[in-house]
């Protein structure tokens, strides 16, 4: 069955960096391209980028270039979000998606926390 | 950019009922990249309706999508329970966006 396997909840000061993974199983990787998603605490979902998974070209929203970078590793089927230069108003749930018509399975989830 | 905006932002029925959200396009889309979501507390989304009114697998009958260019709706026709959530609309005509939300909650 198709899976995503999102890494364990980050703790981080500001000004730090992090780097979330999504492990991906059950299907053929490289069909689908794989979205990341942003939750706030008490708001709605930002959509954040998305990366090819054929050519690992990745595609940011407006609003989320410059600090971070999205990229993958076909030989373990796994795509990764690195966020730099951490501010409070990072904290939040990152969830990845496969994409497709709709993305129609999600990871659990990813609580990273920045405080100092 | 397309933004897209629900409404409304809380509805507020019984179960039973039926239950029509909205989301608007500041711009006209396909309508076969239209998704609707479904969020519970705790929970990750889950895709209930691509491309404007197919049910993704496993989705009950109760739930349809209907809606082109700008105008897309989200119909409940008999609210369950279990239905009590947030709903979200997205695109992914043009880059992707979702809408900013529709709590239904119990009367």
């Amino acid at each position: 069955q198709v899976q995503l396997v999102q890494s364990e909840s980050e703790l981080k000061k500001p000004g730090a960096s992090v780097r979330l993974s999504c492990k991906a199983s059950g299907y053929i990787f490289t069909n689908y391209a794989l979205n990341w998603v942003r939750q706030a605490p008490g708001q709605g979902l930002e959509w954040m980028g998305w990366i090819n998974t054929n050519t690992g070209n990745p595609t940011y929203a407006r609003a989320f270039t410059g600090r971070y970078v999205i990229s993958l590793d076909t030989s373990i089927n796994t795509t990764y979000l690195q966020i730099s230069s951490l501010k409070p108003e990072d904290s939040a749930v990152y969830y990845c998606a496969r994409g497709g018509f709709g993305d129609d399975f999600w990871g659990q989830g990813t609580l990273v926390t920045v405080s100092s | 950019e397309v933004v897209l905006t629900q409404s409304p932002g809380t509805l507020s029925l019984s179960p039973g009922e039926r239950a029509t959200l909205s989301c608007r396009a500041s711009q006209s889309i396909i309508s076969s990249y239209l998704a609707w979501y479904q969020q519970k507390p705790g929970q990750p989304p889950r895709l209930l309706i691509y491309g404007a009114s197919t049910r993704a697998t496993g989705i009950p009958e109760r739930f349809s999508g209907s809606g082109s260019r700008t105008d897309f709706t989200l119909t409940i026709s008999r609210l369950e329970p279990e239905d009590f959530a947030v709903y979200y609309c997205q695109q992914y005509y043009s880059s992707h966006s979702f809408g900013q939300g529709t709590k239904l909650q119990i009367k």
